[in-house]
């Protein structure tokens, strides 16, 4: 089955505890991307991969990082977390390498709980 | 700056009929838009693509329509049903996925 497979899927941490969001897809899509979502403010992109080695920032990447070794895997890393990265996060990826448009295959999602 | 707007409020339709939802977006050129459905603490899913060129979409029960003169896209679901109920994002892009910008989302309530 095509899918998008982030973990945990729940967390609760507290403030400077270093954590990772995993992400893998196994439909050989070569772009990912990471997004966070909070009320009354929606979807924001955090960061985001053409492909293998090659990695961009959205529009929220303050206190994030990312990386692509393989092009299944694309792990979300708070280096040192802080509440306001409390938040839901989904992982998403797409054929298309980022070049033209086709549909976003989501993740269920990672509820991450910073105290 | 660029701003995609859907209304807030939910919106609550008797089974049967027609649910519209709005999407309209100001200082922005959109290439393509995108619609997707939202079950609580689920991931998006995604419904329709419709491209600048074309004006309405069609896939089962769901039309899509983009007029790029009123800058809005309407999302209509005919005989709708309860299990229909969920929230309805759009999304934008100029042209790549790395651009895609959501808007914040409609929650379509569906009764018997």
């Amino acid at each position: 089955e095509a899918q998008v497979t982030q973990n945990p899927r729940y967390l609760i941490t507290v403030t400077g505890k270093k954590l990772t969001v995993t992400c893998s897809q196994n439909m050989n899509h070569e772009y990912m991307s990471w997004y966070r979502q909070d009320p009354g403010l929606g979807l924001r992109q955090i960061y985001y991969s053409m492909n293998v080695e090659v990695t961009d920032k959205g529009d929220v990447p303050e206190g994030y990082k990312v990386s692509r070794k393989e092009k299944r895997n694309f792990p979300l890393i708070l280096e040192s977390p802080s509440p306001n990265q409390t938040s839901l996060y989904f992982c998403a990826s797409t054929a298309s390498g980022g070049w033209d448009t086709g549909e976003l295959f989501f993740g269920e999602g990672s509820r991450l709980t910073v105290l | 700056s660029q701003k995609i707007e859907q209304n807030s409020e939910a919106l609550n339709i008797q089974e049967g009929k027609t649910a519209t939802l709005t999407c309209n977006y100001t200082n922005y050129s959109p290439a393509y838009l995108q619609w997707y459905r939202q079950d609580p603490g689920r991931g998006p899913v995604f419904l329709l693509l419709i491209r600048e060129n074309e004006k309405e979409k069609r896939k089962e029960r769901l039309k899509v329509t983009f007029d790029t003169t009123l800058k809005q896209s309407l999302f209509h679901i005919t005989a709708s049903q309860p299990a229909d109920s969920a929230t309805y994002l759009c999304a934008l892009t100029t042209g790549t996925a790395s651009k895609l910008t959501f808007g914040t989302g409609t929650r379509l309530q569906v009764t018997l």
